[in-house]
């Protein structure tokens, strides 16, 4: 069975750019968050989804905004590119929506901003 | 939110060496996880361990959950354990906001 998988896995935008990642879950489960880790730091929580509606929302701005389709799979959008948001884009996936299930995680997207 | 430290920061070893990771969380849990993070960037889930011990080969962890830490125990460690470990809590009940430490960085050195 296919793990969690992210596209794309590199690129490189300009400031002011937009930006989608997208990422497909473990086959069966339902939620899908992401998370940004900038260099040296660990992972920070951006969004949940579960059942196509958003769980939960870390402290990130507007620019920052997912949706889950109805094969749950989801994309990440950010708009109006910043330096600051140059770091590797981790989504995970779990069979349910509560923080007691497990996390598996995709290998991620790293995004660089010039 | 919940707070998530790591100690040590930074750990080599000598190969065949054993070491113990800690991780304190500033609050009761309903998700710990310990991560493998190679790298290459990829976060390898360890162990699921919100409370009581678990084994797996060279890998064992522990969940005092009443005392709010967990440990992370490597024998016989080898060059394929080297990366950043991390330590990622939850408490935030019907939903999940995991909240990861600063990780403890490990060189095995043949």
């Amino acid at each position: 069975d296919a793990g969690v998988t992210q596209s794309p896995t590199h690129l490189i935008k300009t400031r002011g750019q937009q930006v989608t990642l997208r990422c497909s879950p473990i086959s069966g489960h339902k939620s899908v968050s992401w998370y940004q880790q900038v260099l040296g730091q660990g992972p920070q929580f951006i969004f949940q989804y579960y059942e196509k509606e958003e769980r939960g929302r870390g402290n990130f701005p507007d620019r920052f905004s997912a949706r889950q389709f109805p094969n749950y799979s989801s994309e990440l959008n950010v708009n109006a590119l910043l330096l600051g948001d140059s770091a590797l884009y981790l989504c995970a996936s779990s069979f349910g929506g509560s923080g007691a299930n497990v996390l598996t995680f995709g290998a991620g997207s790293r995004l660089t901003v010039l | 939110g919940i707070q998530v430290e790591q100690s040590p920061p930074d750990l080599i070893l000598q190969e065949g060496a054993n070491s113990t990771l800690r991780c304190n969380f500033s609050d009761s849990v309903n998700n710990l996880q310990w991560f493998h993070q190679n790298p290459w960037g990829q976060l390898i889930n360890l162990f699921y361990i919100p409370s009581g011990t678990k084994q797996n080969g060279r890998l064992s962890a522990t969940t005092v959950a009443t005392e709010r830490y967990s440990l992370l125990y490597i024998s016989s460690s080898q060059t394929t354990d080297s990366g950043v470990y991390f330590c990622a809590a939850d408490n935030s009940g019907g939903y999940q906001k995991v909240t990861f430490g600063t990780g403890t960085k490990l060189q095995v050195i043949p």
